[in-house]
């Protein structure tokens, strides 16, 4: 199946700054990426939506000013937390689909565990 | 606003038993469902994918059904073994919209 890539697979940083995690569709190209988040024993729950070339589409109750999405390329989506705070911790995980194999099933990333201290 | 249901929450039966995990959805218009693995700590394995105009899917212990109209699907594992723990995630999508996920399934095999 295809390849979705995520870096770091772990980042812990201090309270207040910024983390970025990349998510890369290793060979295809994804107009469209999906961004999760996982917070302990609880199941994954839709961020926003990146569409490559516009704006990213935010889920209710999620900051846009806060997950900043960049999706400048067809194979690279970037989530940057802004201003970390120990609540941000969790698990952050990526999703695409390879419209080349036409079943429309999503693949996913390794997933990128973020701890804020 | 799609929801998905795992029943149960948790499930712990010993080596050798054949076990079926449940998942139900309330809009039935679906693209895709997808069964996934999960690890403690890690991230998802896919299982199983079972297209709208699919009924089951089987790959190895494991078969997957869907019934679209009645909003659900079952996950069969034959024949449990211990290294079938995990927490078991259904999720369904629409046409080029992300996957929905329900809360999963925790199963504990024991040897």
């Amino acid at each position: 199946g295809a390849v979705v890539s995520q870096h770091p697979s772990r980042v812990i940083c201090k309270s207040g700054t910024s983390v970025k995690i990349e998510c890369r569709s290793l060979d295809f190209q994804a107009t469209t990426m999906f961004w999760y988040r996982q917070f302990p024993k609880q199941s994954l729950m839709l961020m926003a939506t990146s569409n490559e070339g516009s704006k990213a589409t935010y889920e209710q109750g999620v900051e846009k000013d806060k997950f900043l999405i960049n999706h400048a390329s067809l194979t690279l989506s970037t989530l940057t937390v802004t201003s970390a705070h120990p609540e941000d911790s969790s698990f952050y995980i990526c999703s695409a689909a390879d419209r080349g194999l036409g079943t429309g099933e999503l693949f996913f990333g390794e997933g990128s565990r973020l701890t804020v201290l | 606003k799609q929801e998905v249901t795992q029943i149960p929450a948790a499930l712990s039966v010993p080596e050798g038993e054949n076990l079926v995990l449940n998942c139900s959805f309330t809009d039935s218009a679906i693209y895709n469902l997808q069964w996934f693995r999960q690890d403690p700590g890690k991230g998802l394995t896919s299982l199983l994918l079972i297209q709208s105009s699919q009924r089951e899917q089987t790959s190895g212990r494991l078969n997957a059904s869907l019934d679209k109209s009645s909003g659900r699907s079952t996950l069969y594992i034959a024949a449990s073994q211990p290294g079938d723990s995990a927490t078991y995630l259904c999720a369904v999508n629409q046409a080029g919209t992300a996957l929905i996920f329900g809360k999963g399934t925790t199963l504990s095999v024991s040897s």
